[in-house]
């Protein structure tokens, strides 16, 4: 079956740090990648997608994350980070075959001044 | 991007009634909608899958005759959680996908609780 690590529950940085989000998925077909943002009170909201092409994906708000196949990893990454960062982020997944989203179980990144 | 509305946003319950909850896509046609039940501090788990028109595809260990899913037409899917009991009680959020998107816009969510 597949599924969706996020080996991150909880990140605390300071404004303008460097953030890494990881994320791995057990899938050995063609994937769907998906990153979401739930920011406090919110509904979801999708950050970046893969589906093909160029494994370097950029997103909305200064966000990118790296598809390496080898590692089926999808790893959520920006620069340098900003106290309205903070949320919960949520990697998923979906077999190319398939509508069905997987989703990890979240990390909580705070962003302080 | 598209927008999805559900309501009610909150809904209190005694124990043994029944609740209903919708589900819209504003803007497009969705086709196929999903349910997915979050638990706090807890990530998303899809209930069942939704087609226009026909019966919904229900995950493995999710009662078909609790949790009755229509989704009668291109804008609408209702959930209703039948004889509710406390242990319903969690953050119900549905998605919608339809053309020309390719990806699931999700709603603000629903937060049950039973008493």
């Amino acid at each position: 079956a597949q599924s969706v690590s996020q080996h991150n529950h909880h990140v605390i940085l300071s404004e303008a740090a460097s953030l890494e989000l990881g994320c791995n998925y057990s899938y050995g077909g063609t994937v769907n990648l998906f990153w979401y943002v739930q920011y406090p009170g919110q509904h979801l909201q999708l950050l970046l997608k893969y589906f093909s092409g160029d494994p370097l994906v950029k997103g909305i708000k200064g966000f990118e994350a790296e598809f390496i196949k080898s590692k089926f990893s999808f790893n959520l990454r920006k620069p340098s980070v900003q106290w309205s960062d903070t949320a919960e982020y949520f990697c998923a997944v979906n077999a190319g075959n398939t509508d069905k989203l997987i989703f990890g179980t979240g990390t909580r990144l705070q962003v302080f001044p | 991007g598209a927008v999805v509305s559900q309501h009610p946003s909150r809904v209190i319950c005694k124990s043994g009634t029944s609740v209903k909850i919708e589900c819209r896509s504003l803007d497009f046609q969705a086709t196929t909608m999903f349910w997915y039940r979050q638990f706090p501090k807890q990530s998303l788990m899809l209930m069942a899958t939704s087609n226009e028109g026909s019966k919904a595809t229900y995950e493995q260990g999710v009662e078909k005759d609790k949790f009755l899913i229509n989704h009668a037409s291109l804008t609408l899917s209702t959930l209703t959680v039948t004889s509710a009991h406390p242990e319903d009680s969690s953050f119900y959020i549905c998605s919608a996908r339809g053309l020309p998107h390719n990806e699931q816009f999700f709603g603000p969510g629903t937060r049950l609780t039973v008493l």
